[in-house]
């Protein structure tokens, strides 16, 4: 099964603490983006990374850091400096990104609660 | 900078109703647009796509209409059937902006 994978599902952390959400994908795809999701808005861009050992900051980068490692996994830390982290996390791939016009793919998504 | 956006928070129609979703966007540079389907509470699937060299393209039972001059996009779903309620956006890819969406409810 070709795909996107988010993990956990729900995800519970004390306000000062850091926490990873995790993304991989199996599609050999290129690239990798991480979306936060509030009501009434629309998909805000955190990151995104066009290749491995590479990633840019989107629109709402402050707060939160990212890795590339690995071409399939592109793991997302929500940092203590998050002013308001509590939302819904998606994490996207697509073959390529910038000049290609290129599907992106979304994962189910992690709904982080910070207290 | 670019921005799309929804007319309308949500729509309500009956099953077997054709649906008509509408998005518009603010950069005439724009050129790819994609419609995503959002279930609660899961990530969104793709729909449909098309390109700024296209006015309409079509898939199985919808339809996205291109209109450059006035910078609007609109989805439209063919008989629609309870499982298509959902939120419905649109999205700018070469600039990796979404709109709010429209939530979408049909009653049968």
């Amino acid at each position: 099964d070709g795909g996107i994978t988010q993990s956990p599902k729900y995800l519970f952390r004390k306000e000062g603490q850091n926490v990873t959400l995790s993304c991989e994908q199996n599609l050999n795809h290129d690239a990798m983006y991480w979306y936060r999701q509030d009501p009434g808005q629309g998909l805000r861009l955190i990151y995104y990374s066009q290749i491995v050992n590479d990633f840019q900051k989107g629109d709402i980068a402050e707060g939160y850091s990212v890795s590339r490692e690995k071409k399939e996994s592109f793991p997302l830390t929500v940092t203590s400096a998050q002013k308001n982290p509590t939302a819904f996390y998606l994490c996207a791939s697509s073959i390529g990104v910038d000049g290609g016009i290129y599907e992106q793919y979304f994962g189910p998504g992690t709904r982080l609660t910070v207290t | 900078g670019e921005s799309v956006g929804l007319h309308l928070p949500t729509l309500s129609v009956q099953e077997g109703d054709n649906s008509i979703i509408n998005c518009a966007y603010s950069n005439s540079a724009s050129d790819y647009f994609i419609w995503y389907k959002q279930e609660s509470g899961k990530g969104p699937q793709f729909i449909i796509d098309i390109r700024s060299n296209m006015d309409k393209r079509q898939g199985q039972r919808v339809t996205v209409l291109l209109n450059k001059t006035v910078k609007h996009l609109s989805l439209q779903i063919a008989a629609t059937q309870p499982g298509d309620s959902a939120v419905y956006f649109c999205g700018n890819f070469q600039k990796l902006v979404f709109g709010t969406g429209t939530r979408l409810l049909v009653s049968p």
